[in-house]
C-alpha cells in the first residue's frame, strides 16, 4: 500500500532562518504531489503541487518543493520564515491514471513554529 | 470561501448517541470524501463517492456509515458513537475530470463523552 512519510514531527525555527521539511512516499508509478498547510483552527489549503514538468515547483507565500524522482521526496522549502508560519504542514500522494486520480494518502504532518 | 460548508461546527454528544455530519459544496465537483484527523495520525480517509450513485470505503469506515443526497451534499453518520471517534473531521471535494486537488471544509470539532 502506499505511504506518505513526514521525518519531523515538530520543527521549531526562529524567523528568517531557513525551513526544509522531508516528504517521501512509497508509490512506484506516477504521482501526483502536495504539500497542504494548516494554519492554528483552519482548514488545509494547497501551498503548491506537482504534476509534471519543472521539478522545482513554486507556491504561495515564498514556498517551494523538489521532486526527486530517484529518491522519491518532495520537500518543502522556504529560505526565510516568519511568525505567520506557523503552522501544520502535511504532504499528500495521488496517483495518476493519466486523466484522473486516485485517493490522497496524507503524510502525518509536522508542526512549525516560528519564535519570533 | 464557503464552497465547501460543514454543519456543525462543533458537537458535544454522549456515547451511544447518533450523529450526523453534513456537508454541501457549491464547487459542482463529482467527487466528496470524509476524512478525521487526530493529533499526529494526520488526516486518514473515512469514506468518499465518486457520484451519487457511487459510495466507497476508506481506509477507516468502521463505525461510520454515509449518504450521498445529491451530487452537492454528502453527509456522515456516526449509529453509535463511542469516545475513540472523538476527533476533527473534515469533508472534501474533488473534479473527477484532470487532477485537481481537494477542497476542505471548515471542519467539525466532535467531543464523545
Amino acid at each position: 500500500a502506499q505511504s506518505v512519510s513526514q521525518h519531523n514531527h515538530h520543527v521549531i525555527l526562529s524567523e528568517a532562518a531557513s525551513l526544509e521539511l522531508g516528504c517521501n512516499y512509497s508509490y512506484g508509478g506516477t504521482v501526483n504531489l502536495f504539500w497542504y498547510v494548516q494554519y492554528p483552527g483552519q482548514h488545509l489549503q494547497l501551498l503548491l503541487k506537482y504534476f509534471s514538468g519543472d521539478p522545482l515547483v513554486k507556491g504561495i507565500k515564498g514556498f517551494e518543493a523538489e521532486f526527486i524522482k530517484s529518491k522519491f521526496s518532495f520537500n518543502l522549502r522556504k529560505p526565510s520564515v516568519q511568525w505567520s508560519d506557523t503552522a501544520e504542514y502535511f504532504c499528500a500522494v495521488n496517483e495518476n491514471y493519466g486523466g484522473s486520480q486516485g485517493n490522497l494518502i496524507f503524510g502525518k504532518g509536522t508542526k512549525l513554529s516560528v519564535k519570533p | 470561501d464557503a464552497d465547501v460548508t460543514q454543519t456543525p461546527r462543533n458537537r458535544i454528544t454522549k456515547t451511544g448517541k447518533r450523529i450526523m455530519l453534513e456537508c454541501s459544496q457549491t464547487k459542482g465537483h463529482d467527487r466528496m470524501y470524509w476524512y478525521r484527523q487526530d493529533p499526529g495520525l494526520g488526516l486518514r480517509l473515512i469514506y468518499y463517492s465518486f457520484d451519487v450513485k457511487d459510495i466507497n470505503k476508506g481506509e477507516i469506515s468502521d463505525g461510520y456509515s454515509v449518504s450521498r443526497q445529491a451530487q452537492a451534499k454528502f453527509s456522515l453518520s456516526l449509529e453509535s458513537a463511542i469516545p475513540n471517534q472523538t476527533a476533527l473531521y473534515f469533508c472534501a471535494t474533488s473534479d473527477l475530470v484532470g487532477n485537481q486537488p481537494q477542497h476542505f471544509g471548515d471542519g467539525t470539532r466532535l467531543s464523545i463523552l
